[in-house]
C-alpha cells in the first residue's frame, strides 16, 4: 500500500538536544512539506521541497532544519535552538503543482514532547 | 496574520442534522480549496476539493460552496453521523505556488447519537 510513514509515534527530548523526525512516502511524490500542529492553531508550514536537493523554508523555520537527499526522504531536525518544541508535527507529499494545484497526503504524525 | 479564517471553532451536531463549517480569506491569488478530515492521533485525510471556477461541489454527504465574491468557503455535512466526529480543516493554495496551502485553525466536530 501506498503511504506515508512518519516515525517515531512519540518522541521525547531533553532540553539542549537535537532530535530527527523521520518521514518515507512510497508515493513517487516529488513534493514533501513538514506541519506543526498545535492545539486551535490549525496547521503551520514548518519547512518544504518541490524536490531532491532543494528546499524552501516555510512561516516558522526558525529552530528546524530539513534535508532531501532522497526522493522517498525528508527528516526534520528539531534542534536546541527551537524553545516551544512540544508539538505534533505532520508530514506531507504531494506530485508536483505543474499548472495545477495537487492535494496533499499526510502521514500520522509525531507527538513530540519535553522532559 | 492568518490567511484562512475558520468558524466556528467547535460544533456539536444531532445526529442526522446538518453540519455547517465556514472559511474565508483574503488572497484573491488563491486558487484551490480542499478540505481535511482529522480523526485524533491521526494525520489529515483529503475530504473534497473545489476550485473557484464553481459555485458548488458534491460527494456523497458532503458539499463545499463557494462564494467567489464574498472570498467566503464553507463545508456542508448533510444527514452527520456519530462517525464523522473529527477536526476539519479548510486550506487554501495560491496560483503561483501551487504547492504552498495556509491551513485554517480547525473545527472540532461532535456528531451526538
Amino acid at each position: 500500500d501506498g503511504g506515508i510513514t512518519q516515525s517515531p509515534k512519540y518522541l521525547f527530548r531533553k532540553e539542549g538536544q537535537n532530535v530527527t523526525l523521520s518521514c518515507e512516502q512510497n508515493l513517487n511524490h516529488d513534493a514533501m512539506y513538514w506541519y506543526r500542529q498545535d492545539p486551535g492553531q490549525g496547521l503551520r508550514l514548518i519547512y518544504y521541497s518541490q524536490i531532491v536537493n532543494d528546499f524552501q523554508k516555510g512561516d516558522i523555520a526558525e529552530g528546524y532544519s530539513v534535508s532531501r537527499e532522497k526522493k522517498e526522504s525528508f527528516p526534520l531536525t528539531v534542534t536546541s535552538a527551537q524553545k516551544n518544541p512540544t508539538a505534533f508535527y505532520l508530514c506531507a507529499s504531494s506530485l508536483p503543482g505543474g499548472n495545477e494545484n495537487q492535494p496533499q497526503h499526510f502521514g500520522d504524525g509525531t507527538r513530540l514532547s519535553i522532559l | 496574520q492568518q490567511q484562512v479564517k475558520q468558524s466556528p471553532q467547535s460544533l456539536i451536531v444531532q445526529k442526522g442534522g446538518i453540519s455547517i463549517i465556514n472559511c474565508a480569506y483574503e488572497n484573491t491569488a488563491f486558487d484551490y480549496f480542499p478540505w481535511y478530515q482529522q480523526f485524533p492521533g491521526k494525520g489529515p485525510a483529503l475530504l473534497i476539493a473545489i476550485r473557484p471556477d464553481v459555485s458548488e461541489k458534491k460527494e456523497g454527504r458532503f458539499t463545499i460552496s463557494f462564494n467567489k465574491s464574498a472570498k467566503q468557503f464553507s463545508l456542508h455535512i448533510m444527514d452527520s453521523q456519530p462517525g464523522d466526529s473529527a477536526t476539519y480543516f479548510c486550506a487554501a493554495s495560491p496560483r503561483y505556488n501551487f504547492n504552498k496551502f495556509y491551513f485554517g485553525s480547525g473545527t472540532k466536530l461532535n456528531v451526538k447519537p
